[in-house]
């Protein structure tokens, strides 16, 4: 079955890095993915993994992936106040449809 | 490229009513999925839709429909609206559905049923 779990909070200064962390249970998920949310807004494809890769970088976003502990982390350097927002991990089955997790609010404090 | 385009943005219904929501994939694209988005729920698959073929459906009441034209437009019907149907409704685009292919997603249509 299909259950993408996330920690709800996270708090960050200004320059720090962000861990955002996610667990899934479906052993067939073959992407994962990160997307932002901004208020009032949808949501913004960050990046993704395929599920036989362990780490993928992309600018200041670096996504591991620990298959067999189905752990999926999201690492933003140098956050900064834009950065402030809800964070989504997803995961793909084959079915033609994501599974999100409840999503990750973080604020980015100066 | 433009990107995904959903119509109207926002709109207020009453219970009982119907509502028709629209969206335009991004060029090329073939796939479009709906999903809705709660507070309580946080964001739930509706259906997808290729090349006019729903391939999947998720765990909502008949009320909730789609539909594919040959250009890959879509749209969503809510019929007889409840309170709990307030929500936004997300559209998302990719090439194939697959799990391979991105999924680019519309700015919303927030429904407000009273």
């Amino acid at each position: 079955g299909e259950d993408v779990e996330q920690s709800l909070f996270l708090s960050v200064r200004e320059g720090d890095s962000s861990v955002i962390n996610c667990t899934y249970t479906d052993s067939s998920s073959t992407y994962l993915y990160w997307y932002k949310q901004e208020p009032g807004a949808g949501l913004q494809l960050l990046t993704y993994i395929f599920s036989n890769m362990d780490m993928k970088q992309d600018q200041r976003l670096t996504v591991l992936l620990n298959k067999k502990d189905k752990h999926l982390s999201l690492r933003i350097a140098d956050t900064q106040t834009g950065d402030s927002a809800i964070y989504f991990c997803a995961e793909s089955t084959g079915d033609y449809k994501l599974s999100f997790g409840a999503g990750t609010t973080v604020t980015v404090r100066a | 490229k433009a990107g995904v385009t959903q119509t109207p943005r926002y709109l207020i219904k009453t219970r009982g009513q119907q509502v028709t929501l629209s969206c335009s994939p991004i060029s090329g694209h073939r796939s479009v999925s709906w999903y809705q988005q709660t507070p309580g729920q946080g964001l739930q698959f509706l259906f997808e839709y290729f090349s006019e073929t729903q391939r999947n459906k998720g765990n909502f009441p008949g009320r909730f429909s789609g539909r594919q034209f040959s250009n890959s437009r879509s749209e969503m019907n809510v019929s007889t609206l409840e309170l709990g149907d307030s929500a936004l409704y997300l559209c998302a685009s990719s090439l194939t559905g697959t799990g391979a292919s991105e999924q680019y997603f519309g700015p919303g249509t927030r429904l407000t049923v009273t």
